[in-house]
């Protein structure tokens, strides 16, 4: 994942809005995900946006990407304590034509009452 | 339906012995992939296929590692002369398009083997 950078930790009170943030180095990745992982479970995709998108709303998620600095972020309004989870920032640069995605290396995401 | 499985969901080996790790796609899938993912950090890609045929095994760490996919459906990851380094979740996941296309944007994981060699 080191051409995904994520910052490791993040807390947040219930009821709060969350951001996470992700930095990745590959310009001409063609999608971007967000997937969250729970304790004991596999990862599950939350959003994706394409490369020639800057933002996609989804309920209480919003996904900004600005292309020209590699940066996306994914906005969780009014966070509840089930959103606590690992959350993977992932690009799928097309090289060779096989969309592999690369993961960065997860935030934790702490939602205290 | 029934999601990706994975068995053992726990394998705890002794240096210097075998491990066959398996995968249980959703029925149907066309593609599947192996990931090891290290704690504290993102699961990092290992090899694909689609239907039986091995895609990619760039990712494979060395000639101790290599998978099987052989009638297209479950797969098993085997690790020869198991090494301590090579503890970690061992993740699988599938993908009903081929992943050479612009449709295949979602990949439903398992929920991982933990290896650890001891």
């Amino acid at each position: 994942g080191e051409d995904v950078e994520q910052s490791l930790f993040l807390s947040v009170r219930e009821g709060d809005s969350s951001v996470i943030n992700c930095t990745y180095t590959d310009s001409s990745s063609t999608y971007l995900y967000w997937y969250k992982q729970e304790p004991g479970a596999g990862l599950q995709l939350l959003t994706y946006i394409f490369s020639n998108m800057d933002m996609k709303q989804d309920q209480r998620l919003t996904v900004l990407l600005n292309k020209k600095d590699k940066h996306l972020s994914l906005r969780i309004a009014d966070t509840q304590t089930g959103d606590s989870a690992i959350y993977f920032c992932a690009e799928t640069p097309p090289s060779g034509g096989s969309y592999i995605p690369t993961f960065g290396r997860g935030t934790s995401l702490i939602v205290h009452p | 339906g029934a999601g990706v499985s994975q068995s053992p969901r726990y394998k705890v080996t002794k240096r210097g012995q075998d491990v066959a790790l398996r995968c249980d796609p959703i029925s149907g899938h066309v593609s599947l992939y192996w990931y090891r993912q290290a704690l504290g950090q993102g699961p990092e890609f290992l090899t694909y296929f689609n239907y039986e045929a091995q895609q990619d095994k760039s990712g494979l760490p060395n000639d101790r590692f290599s998978a099987e996919r052989p009638e297209g459906s479950i797969s098993t990851l085997t690790i020869q002369r198991t090494e301590q380094r090579d503890s970690a979740m061992y993740r699988c996941a599938s993908s009903f398009p081929p992943p050479d296309t612009m449709l295949s944007y979602e990949q439903y994981f398992g929920p991982g083997t933990r290896l650890t060699v001891t």
